[in-house]
């Protein structure tokens, strides 16, 4: 699976739109970005994932650059219960590939949103 | 509908014990990972079961075994305990759909201290 690099830690207002940053230069075509966060103590939860369109649930929205290279996740309206850790993970979707069954978690972006 | 669910929450072991932690997936998964996740750091993939099968295995010593029962439930054993095993205990469920893993969904984690 491809390698991302996330910025350690970010702020952001209340309120304000929280955008997280994650570059994935050695992506391949057939591997996804996934977003999934985890407040302290808790279980990861699944934010959003994208191929290379941008999606929006009702959660964030994903903007992935027209190369793959790099993604933006944004909180659009941050609430001090988003302040988490947020990892971006690229991998293949594909249970057939032997590296598609895990996900595999960097050090990802510790969101701190004041109020 | 029940997310993930995981039991216990929290356990103290000796050690050189051994210890069992048990993982309810999501109602309509099939398929189960468990992951270990050291103080600071982002989970760590130990392995994944679908169909009553080990399909994919971390780096983690064969200390670390695991099962799936017919009704996807899935346990984690770990022998001979060492102090660096305390950690936190994740599972994570998802679905085989044609030849793609769904997104995987967490439980709140195990947390097991070795003293």
């Amino acid at each position: 699976d491809a390698k991302t690099t996330q910025p350690p830690s970010m702020d952001c207002a209340e309120g304000r739109a929280a955008n997280l940053p994650c570059n994935h230069s050695t992506i391949s075509g057939n591997e996804y970005v996934y977003w999934y966060r985890q407040i302290h103590s808790q279980g990861p939860q699944y934010i959003i994932h994208g191929l290379k369109n941008n999606e929006t649930n009702e959660m964030a929205s994903l903007i992935i650059t027209e190369d793959r290279k790099s993604s933006t996740l944004i909180l659009p309206h941050a609430t001090l219960r988003d302040t988490a850790v947020y990892y971006c993970i690229v991998r293949f979707p594909s249970f057939s590939s032997g590296s598609a069954r895990q996900l595999t978690f960097g050090s990802g972006t510790q969101l701190t949103v004041l109020p | 509908d029940a997310g993930v669910t995981q039991s216990p929450t929290h356990l103290i072991k000796t050690r050189g014990q051994q210890v069992t932690l048990r993982c309810s997936p999501k109602s309509g998964h099939d398929t189960v990972s468990w992951y270990q996740q050291a103080l600071g750091q982002g989970p760590q993939f130990i392995f994944q079961y679908y169909e009553e099968e080990e399909r994919q295995r971390g780096n983690f010593p064969d200390r670390f075994s695991g099962h799936q029962f017919p009704n996807y439930s899935s346990e984690l054993n770990v022998n001979a305990l060492l102090l660096g095993d305390s950690a936190l205990y994740l599972c994570a469920s998802s679905l085989v759909l044609g030849t793609a893993n769904t997104e995987a969904f967490f439980g709140q984690g195990t947390r097991l201290t070795v003293v």
